[in-house]
């Protein structure tokens, strides 16, 4: 059963284009979602980070977007650049008001950013 | 610092035999995670280690999977016996300490496992 879905195996943009990466979720406990960035023979690296009593989070090109009533995120990236190519991973927590290091993931999307 | 390192990098092993990849986490950070990546599952938590005590192995898909962290500075994924799904990346992460709400992992390169 999987609890964060990437809907969207791969995804192409031209450089200078807004990305948009798309995630759903399905467990209503969860309370803090995460971006991280993997590219090729490396291992994954955090990106960016959302608190489910925000609906936005901005650093620099990154920023995600939470819709809890759809259980929905984004990560949008502006402007999109040939170094964004890469695969991304959506993951949540449910911190059960404490704190957790468990994290479950997604099956990640392969951004492709055309010159 | 070095970062998370796992060896080895690649391994392709038969069918049956045993598998041991290792992972050495970044000094100090008291938290270990082992993940799994395939295409059909993306990336899936196996079991990890706060202080060298595991804390949660519900992840780990059955009994032929073992994990072992003797210390601070060194842990195992055993597989015995291996069989072709087992075929994988195996990351290795550590992170710091608990933070709430969650603290950031760090990743190894991971161990890729090819079983025949």
């Amino acid at each position: 059963d999987q609890q964060v879905k990437q809907n969207s195996p791969s995804l192409s943009v031209q450089e200078g284009r807004i990305s948009i990466l798309n995630c759903d979720y399905t467990n209503s406990m969860f309370d803090y979602f995460l971006w991280y960035k993997k590219y090729p023979a490396e291992g994954p690296t955090f990106l960016i980070s959302i608190s489910s009593i925000k609906d936005k989070n901005e650093d620099g090109r990154f920023t995600v977007f939470l819709n809890k009533s759809a259980k929905h995120l984004s990560l949008h990236i502006v402007p999109s650049q040939p170094g964004d190519s890469a695969v991304y991973f959506c993951a949540a927590s449910a911190s059960y008001g404490g704190a957790t290091n468990k994290l479950i993931f997604g099956t990640g999307t392969l951004l492709a950013v055309q010159p | 610092d070095a970062g998370v390192i796992q060896s080895p990098r690649h391994e392709v092993t038969e069918m049956g035999q045993e598998v041991t990849l290792r992972c050495k986490p970044i000094s100090g950070h008291d938290y270990l995670f082992w993940y799994r990546q395939t295409m059909m599952r993306g990336l899936e938590l196996l079991i990890y280690f706060n202080n060298n005590v595991p804390i949660d192995d519900s992840g780990m898909p059955e009994d032929r999977f073992s994990a072992k962290m003797p210390n601070a500075s060194f842990s195992t994924l055993k597989i015995q016996p291996s069989e072709p799904r087992d075929s994988a990346v195996y990351f290795c992460a550590s992170s710091y300490h608990l933070e709430y709400p969650t603290d950031t992992q760090y990743f190894g390169p991971g161990t890729r496992l090819t079983v025949l």
